[in-house]
């Protein structure tokens, strides 16, 4: 019964490195979401995607962060030239649909920019 | 842009006690949910309410969903330390995007 799989759980980057996130969806779910949590903080939207396609990117800052979920594999969410106000807790989720469908969270991987 | 606001933010309370935590909006959501997370984990859902006026119970929480689906309530009868967690709600659009609230840090002492 394999959850919402996310690697790697912990990623130091120095400033200007890039960073890469994994993330694969529970079997069957080809919808995944990206959230990001700063300490003591909610979960803020980052990008919708569903497979090959990008349906909602509204949470995504405009420069240095991509998502794709391609056909095969997992969905990659990318920081290129990280900077130290990049550091927090990036989750992902998935789920059957969209609508009612109840999103289940991966572990998350903590990002600490040196 | 649709908001969610928590309330209270942080809650400290001894074991035995009752606490209710609130979570509102200005804006309809097609569902709403409630999760706990606990430090250096990811969000475990709790429950999905959907219809307005909506009341859920699951042992000793019980969760109410607004009769204009725009506000929910999370009550906890007599806490316990396995309570302690951040508790989160989000509200679910029609195209499947959810607004999560900042949550509400508990802590039950024993």
């Amino acid at each position: 019964n394999a959850g919402v799989m996310q690697n790697p759980r912990h990623l130091v980057r120095r400033r200007g490195q890039e960073a890469r996130l994994r993330c694969s969806p529970m079997k069957g779910h080809s919808h995944v979401y990206w959230y990001r949590q700063l300490p003591e903080e909610g979960l803020k939207f980052m990008v919708y995607l569903q497979k090959e396609n990008i349906i909602d990117e509204s949470g995504m800052p405009k420069e240095r962060f991509s998502a794709e979920f391609p056909k095969e594999g997992p969905s990659i969410l990318r920081i290129q030239q990280v900077v130290r106000g990049d550091s927090a807790a990036y989750f992902c989720a998935s789920s059957l649909g969209q609508g009612v469908y109840e999103q289940y969270f991966g572990p998350g991987t903590r990002l600490t920019v040196t | 842009t649709q908001l969610l606001e928590q309330s209270p933010q942080f809650l400290s309370i001894q074991e035995g006690e009752n606490l209710t935590v609130y979570c509102n909006s200005s804006s309809v959501f097609s569902s709403l949910q409630w999760y706990r997370q606990e430090p250096g984990e990811g969000p475990v859902l709790l429950v999905t309410v959907v219809t307005g006026g909506e009341v859920k119970k699951l042992k000793r929480l019980t969760f109410q969903f607004g009769d204009a689906r725009k506000d929910s309530s999370l009550h906890i009868t007599a806490a316990q330390p396995g309570d302690t967690g951040l508790y989160l709600c989000a509200g679910v659009s029609g195209l499947g995007k959810s607004t999560f609230g900042d949550g509400t840090t508990l802590t039950v002492k024993p």
